[in-house]
């Protein structure tokens, strides 16, 4: 079954403790970016990743960190979280050598920070 | 700044009406879909329109797209209690259209 996982899936973490959300998709798609969810903010792109070792910024950066290593995996790490980054956290993929620009989406991952 | 601005932010409607949401966007696009989302749960991408295109139809749903109005709107016929949901659009813009700007949303509630 095509799919983007994600995990953890629930986290509740306290302030500067680094930890990482792991996505990984099966659908072989180049493209790979991270977004939040917050109330009345809709989603907002954090970063984004063309291909393998091709990264850039999205509108919302600071505080994260990514890197694509492999196609199939994108994680994003968050080296010391604050309590601004409590959100629900989804990751997407496509693929743009296909023209295809339909996002495939993760169930997500709701981070609380105390 | 929001590339897609929804409206309503909010809709409740009985079982078995249309529901119509619409979107406006500021810049020029490669193309806009719509997705939805159940409460919490990772976006469904449900129709993508390009910029040459007026309208297409998949189902239930119709999308309609003025590209010199910069808007679009989503008509879901004859809805169902499963339809209730938040639904999103999504602009990829002409350079990079990859990357997907969304909205914040419509929340659609389908009353039995």
């Amino acid at each position: 079954e095509a799919q983007v996982t994600q995990n953890p899936r629930y986290l509740i973490t306290v302030t500067g403790k680094k930890l990482t959300v792991t996505c990984s998709q099966n659908m072989n798609h180049e493209y790979m970016s991270w977004y939040r969810q917050d109330p009345g903010l809709g989603l907002r792109q954090i970063y984004y990743s063309m291909n393998v070792e091709v990264t850039d910024k999205g509108d919302v950066p600071e505080g994260y960190k990514v890197s694509r290593k492999e196609k199939r995996n994108f994680p994003l790490i968050l080296e010391s979280p604050s309590p601004n980054q409590t959100s629900l956290y989804f990751c997407a993929s496509s693929s743009w050598l296909s023209s295809s620009y339909e996002q495939y989406f993760g169930p997500g991952t709701r981070l609380t920070v105390t | 700044s929001q590339q897609g601005e929804e409206d309503p932010q909010a809709l409740s409607i009985q079982e078995g009406e249309n529901a119509t949401m619409n979107c406006s966007y500021k810049t020029s696009i490669n193309n806009l879909q719509w997705y939805r989302q159940n409460s919490g749960r990772g976006l469904v991408h449900l129709i993508l329109i390009r910029s040459n295109e007026r309208e297409k139809h998949s189902g239930r749903l119709r999308v309609t797209l003025d590209t010199s109005k910069k808007s679009s709107s989503l008509l879901i016929t004859a809805s169902r209690a499963a339809d209730t949901a938040s639904y999103f659009c999504a602009t990829a813009l002409i350079q990079g259209a990859q990357k997907l700007v969304f909205g914040q949303g419509t929340r659609l509630t389908i009353n039995p």
